[in-house]
């Protein structure tokens, strides 16, 4: 079985500060990971993706990423937020298993106060 | 411009009666998808359509049933709708199947009274 786990539901902070989420997965294979960001009243939009290679991957918006295999692990970390940051942002992971489609974590909701 | 789209973006029913969500894409996908989103459930797979009339059941498939007659349109359906399935559903569609990206829609809220 596949899961992710994303240990904070909810994170505040002040814009022009770092952020960075967390992001566990579990998994026997080799993952497909996604970040994927959802702003109120809409749909999911894709921030970056990691297949292979380069462990550190750059997203839209100044977003990037980092894959460890060692830590089971997928942190999305940006450098200065905006105020327009704030969202729910999801992990996401996809097997070899095409069938079971994405898995999903439960999301963090970022807040940035000015 | 890439894009999925559903309607009705906001609907409201009455247990019993029958629903029907659609989903429609531009892109030529291959694969589509509906999930529903639950607080504290995250978005959970209800349906996959790999193709027109090429369908099968993702993790809580009971209670919907879906229908791909051609690639660019896919239907959720649900007979006789239950208080427990109001929810937020979403669509998606990717190229092909496991890792290529998924494009979602906007979401239909619906809620069953």
């Amino acid at each position: 079985a596949q899961s992710v786990t994303q240990p904070d539901a909810r994170v505040t902070v002040s814009e022009g500060a770092s952020l960075q989420l967390r992001c566990k997965y579990s998994y026997s294979g080799t993952p497909y990971l996604f970040w994927y960001v959802q702003y109120p009243r809409q749909g999911l939009q894709l921030l970056l993706k990691y297949y292979s290679g380069d462990p550190v991957v750059q997203g839209v918006n100044g977003f990037e990423a980092e894959f460890s295999k060692s830590n089971s692990s997928f942190h999305l970390r940006k450098a200065s937020v905006h105020w327009s940051d704030s969202a729910v942002y999801f992990c996401v992971l996809s097997g070899n298993n095409y069938a079971q489609g994405l898995t999903f974590g439960l999301g963090t909701r970022v807040s940035v106060f000015p | 411009d890439m894009k999925v789209t559903q309607m009705p973006r906001y609907l409201i029913k009455r247990m019993g009666e029958n629903v029907l969500l659609e989903c429609g894409q531009d892109m030529s996908h291959e694969t589509m998808y509906w999930y529903r989103q639950d607080p504290g459930l995250g978005l959970q797979l209800i349906y996959i359509s790999y193709d027109v009339d090429s369908n099968s059941e993702g993790d809580i498939p009971k209670g919907y049933r879906v229908s791909r007659k051609k690639r660019e349109h896919f239907s959720l359906i649900l007979d006789s709708a239950k208080t427990n399935q109001t929810s937020v559903y979403f669509c998606a569609s990717s190229l092909s199947r496991g890792k290529d990206t998924q494009y979602f829609g906007p979401g239909t809220r619906l809620l069953v009274l």
